[in-house]
């Protein structure tokens, strides 16, 4: 699976919208764009995934980059429940495969 | 439906104690995984399993041991514990687009 690259923390105040930056430049085309976050002191949470289009469901809104060598997680009006660590990982979609989590980026949602 | 659950919450062994880490799934899923978190740190794969009877490791496999008997439940057992075995353990149950995660043990090892 490729690596990606996100930034350790990010702040936000409540109500904001969070874009989170992922950078996946090796990604390869049978890979999809993964976002899983975890609240602290819990299992992750599944968010949201793409493999070129963009995404939104109830929980965010995922933008892939023309090239694919990036991704941005959108979570339109952060509440302080949203703090947690959101990671972007990238895998391939075909049959059964694991997760490489990397550390993460730690958003804080603040009033 | 129960997700993922896994049993104890929480768990004090002595160096060189066994025991087995619960994990049960009630969705049907062929492929099961079993995580280990450190602080600080992301989640590192030990063990998985793509259906009953098959079980292969993951990055960090010594010291654990599991099997894989029915679809449902993935156990995963520490034969000798050890201080560098104290972490969050987290099961997790996956579809074909994802995986879903269970609540964790936390395992202390002194």
């Amino acid at each position: 699976d490729a690596k990606t690259t996100q930034p350790p923390s990010m702040d936000c105040a409540e109500g904001r919208a969070a874009n989170l930056p992922c950078n996946h430049s090796t990604i390869s085309g049978n890979e999809y764009v993964y976002w899983y976050r975890q609240i602290h002191s819990q299992g992750p949470q599944y968010i949201i995934h793409g493999l070129k289009n963009n995404e939104t469901n109830e929980m965010a809104s995922l933008i892939i980059t023309e090239d694919r060598k990036s991704s941005t997680l959108i979570l339109p009006h952060a509440t302080l429940r949203d703090t947690a660590v959101y990671y972007c990982i990238v895998r391939v979609a075909s049959g059964y495969s694991t997760l490489t989590f990397g550390k993460g980026t730690m958003l804080l949602v603040s009033p | 439906n129960a997700g993922v659950t896994q049993t104890p919450k929480f768990q004090v062994l002595k160096t060189g104690q066994s025991m087995t880490l619960q994990c049960a799934q009630d969705m049907n899923h062929e492929y099961m995984s079993w995580y280990r978190q450190d602080p600080g740190m992301g989640l590192r794969l030990i063990h998985y399993s793509v259906g009953a009877g098959i079980t292969d490791q993951g990055e960090v496999p010594n010291g654990y041991n599991v099997s894989r008997s029915t679809t449902e439940d993935f156990p995963l057992r520490l034969l000798s514990a050890a201080p560098s075995q104290t972490s969050v353990y987290f099961c997790a149950s996956s579809s074909l687009y994802e995986q879903y995660f269970g609540p964790g043990t936390r395992l202390t090892v002194t």
